[in-house]
């Protein structure tokens, strides 16, 4: 299982452009990278999922180097209400085990007005 | 909207009683459900793999006699946690994955707050 390492918490302002970075050194051929945020007392929700390069959606960007084994998950102007944990997730998700997708601690996102 | 609800959002019993939460998937077949627990401050924890007509795959120590899995249909798996104490109170979270077995996302429910007294 690909192990992930997160910064435990950041602070930013309101506007700003936020970005979290996760390692996974030991990523696996199949694995995707996938991240999530979590609002106190409510499960996890799906942002954004890649495998190598950039992704972009509405809500976020994520980055991934060519080796994989770190990824950058940027969250363009920042509000009040992105204060939240964001978890980064590597694994097989082709697979049917959540065994693969194992979250790491987290990181505490507060945004400051 | 929600596509995995959980019921109830927060219950609290009796330390010895046994409390049964639901997982459901709304708009989708989930042949496999994930249950995991989270303590305040701390990462979610997998407890175990709901299989859809077959028996739950427990993660290493968390008794399976304790925490009870059925997954009797397509769209619903329970939870039942049986003589529960006040060390069983906690934030319990489901999950399924939508999707043929190339399609990666995982929904999780909006979780349920157990508190035993």
């Amino acid at each position: 299982l690909a192990k992930t390492t997160q910064p435990i918490s950041m602070d930013s302002y309101e506007g700003q452009e936020v970005n979290i970075t996760c390692s996974h050194n030991n990523i696996a051929t199949n694995d995707y990278i996938t991240w999530y945020q979590q609002f106190p007392s409510q499960g996890p929700r799906f942002i954004i999922q890649g495998y190598k390069t950039k992704v972009t959606n509405e809500v976020a960007s994520l980055f991934i180097p060519a080796d994989r084994k770190s990824s950058t998950l940027s969250l363009p102007r920042v509000s009040l209400s992105d204060t939240a944990v964001y978890y980064c997730l590597v694994g097989d998700v082709s697979s049917g085990s959540a065994r693969q997708l194992t979250f790491g601690s987290g990181t505490q996102l507060t945004v400051l007005p | 909207g929600a596509v995995v609800s959980q019921h109830p959002s927060r219950v609290i019993c009796k330390s010895g009683t046994s409390v049964k939460i639901e997982c459901r998937s709304l708009d989708f077949q989930a042949t496999t459900m994930f249950w995991y627990r989270q303590f305040p401050k701390q990462s979610l924890m997998l407890m175990a793999t709901s299989n859809e007509g077959s028996k739950a795959t427990y993660e290493q120590g968390v008794e399976k006699d304790k925490f009870l899995i059925n997954h009797a249909s397509l769209t619903l798996s329970t939870l039942t946690v049986t003589s529960a104490h006040p060390e069983d109170s906690s934030f319990y979270i489901c999950s399924a994955r939508r999707g043929g077995p190339n399609t990666g996302e995982l929904f999780f429910g909006e979780g349920s707050r157990l508190t035993v007294l």
